[in-house]
């Protein structure tokens, strides 16, 4: 089974408008933290946000914000007031246990916002 | 600070040339990997190192060989290039910790002819 799963492949939103971006997660570990970066097309990666299994609240960074819902096992990125500057693929990734960062990636979502 | 750096960005070879891909980080992180990027599959874990002399293999170690003499570098050895590893090459670094992001490189971008 997949660890970490996308399963929206492409994303479309109109400027100014909220989108949320999926992703769902598998571990039977109960210590564990879900990432998400993005990449644009030059290609680097970016981090955006951190949710750690203890967490009590949902994480925010500015105009992004994780919809953390633990009994469903799903990590949701939820980016507000979308800016053409956000067209880029956004990877959701889980590290597992509390010792090493080995990160697990999903296989991405592109997301495209349009004027 | 440079933060982790990737050297080249770009390479070409031919199928059986082997290369070494360099990494460093300026940051003093414990914990170095490196992870290929292939279209529709995300980025895969090749090895890692959670401290200078100590590395471990992760996803897809497989042709692959690293080493750790120092904090700072952390080199991915192509012994033997296959076509099967054209990708994206990317080094990442970052504190041990529950919590710590990962920082990553620019990327290599590999071709294997």
């Amino acid at each position: 089974a997949q660890k970490i799963t996308q399963t929206q492949p492409g994303m479309f939103v109109q400027e100014k408008e909220a989108v949320t971006l999926d992703c769902t997660y598998d571990t039977s570990d109960p210590s564990y933290g879900l990432f998400w970066y993005k990449q644009p097309s030059s290609g680097e990666m970016i981090f955006l946000i951190y949710q750690g299994s203890y967490d009590q609240q949902n994480a925010t960074e500015g105009r992004y914000s994780l919809n953390f819902q633990k009994a469903r096992k799903s990590a949701n990125l939820v980016i507000s007031a979308s800016q053409l500057g956000d067209s880029a693929m956004y990877f959701c990734a889980m590290r597992e246990g509390v010792r090493y960062s080995t990160l697990t990636f999903g296989k991405g979502t592109m997301l495209l916002v349009s004027p | 600070n440079a933060g982790v750096t990737q050297t080249p960005k770009f390479q070409v070879l031919k199928t059986g040339q082997s290369m070494t891909l360099q990494c460093a980080q300026d940051m003093n992180h414990e914990y170095m990997s490196w992870y290929r990027q292939d279209p529709g599959m995300g980025l895969r874990l090749i090895h890692y190192s959670v401290g200078a002399g100590i590395t471990d293999q992760g996803e897809v170690p497989n042709g692959y060989n690293v080493s750790r003499s120092t904090t700072e570098d952390f080199p991915l050895r192509l012994l033997s290039a296959a076509p099967s590893q054209t990708s994206v090459y990317f080094c990442a670094s970052s504190s041990l910790g529950s919590n710590n992001e990962q920082f990553f490189g620019p990327g290599t971008r590999l071709t294997v002819l």
